[in-house]
């Protein structure tokens, strides 16, 4: 079954930066692209941009550019985001999420929280 | 970017009620919209794409319905675990973008 695991919670001082992970499984990796979606406390889902997991070419989505790095690992079926310079502001759950065939969001990781804070 | 406003906010609703959420585009986006579920410290789930089509597995009380700017999900029969948050995806564009969600609660 198609599956995507992200890596642990992060604690994370401001300006430091750090790197979410989304290992897939359950289906060809480089088939779908990955979307990223942040979710701050108590706030709606934003969608944050994408990745073609067959060129690796991204996509970032207004207010995620500079700071924000999408990346892959084709040899492990695995898609990282790096954000750098963390700010206060940054801290969110960020999820990651596979983009089917007809352009929807069909499966979902189960989320990593962020918590920058001094 | 293509901006998409959900209303209502909140809606009270009662166990057996019919319910519908509105979803609107600030412009046409075709059909090219999903609904999803959240619920508290979980992921969103896909109810719905391409505007009415039912995503395998999801309860038939589920149904969307809509073109172009604005699009409607409809529950049948509200049921208990259906209270949470809806939210609209528009896929049409390059970048796709979220509704602000609707929050379903119990009256």
């Amino acid at each position: 079954q198609v599956q995507l695991v992200q890596s642990g919670s992060e604690f994370k001082k401001p300006g430091a930066s750090v790197k979410v992970s989304c290992k897939a499984s359950g289906y060809t990796f480089t088939h779908y692209a990955v979307n990223w979606v942040r979710q701050a406390p108590g706030q709606g889902l934003e969608w944050m941009g994408w990745i073609n997991t067959d060129t690796g070419n991204p996509t970032y989505a207004q207010g995620f550019t500079g700071r924000f790095v999408f990346s892959l690992d084709t040899s492990v079926s695995t898609a990282f985001l790096q954000i750098s310079s963390l700010e206060a502001g940054d801290t969110a759950v960020f999820f990651c999420a596979r983009e089917g065939g007809q352009k929807e969001i069909d499966y979902w990781g189960q989320g990593t929280l962020v918590t920058v804070s001094s | 970017d293509i901006q998409m406003t959900q209303s209502p906010s909140t809606l009270s609703a009662s166990v057996g009620d019919r319910v519908n959420f509105t979803c609107r585009a600030s412009q046409s986006v075709g059909s090219w919209l999903a609904w999803f579920q959240q619920k508290p410290g979980k992921a969103p789930k896909l109810l719905i794409y391409k505007a009415s089509t039912l995503k395998s597995g999801v309860p038939s009380r589920f149904s969307g319905s809509g073109s172009g700017t604005e699009f409607t999900l409809t529950i049948s029969s509200l049921q208990p675990d259906d209270f949470a948050t809806y939210y609209c995806q528009q896929c049409y564009s390059y970048s796709r973008s979220f509704g602000q969600g609707t929050r379903v609660e119990i009256k």
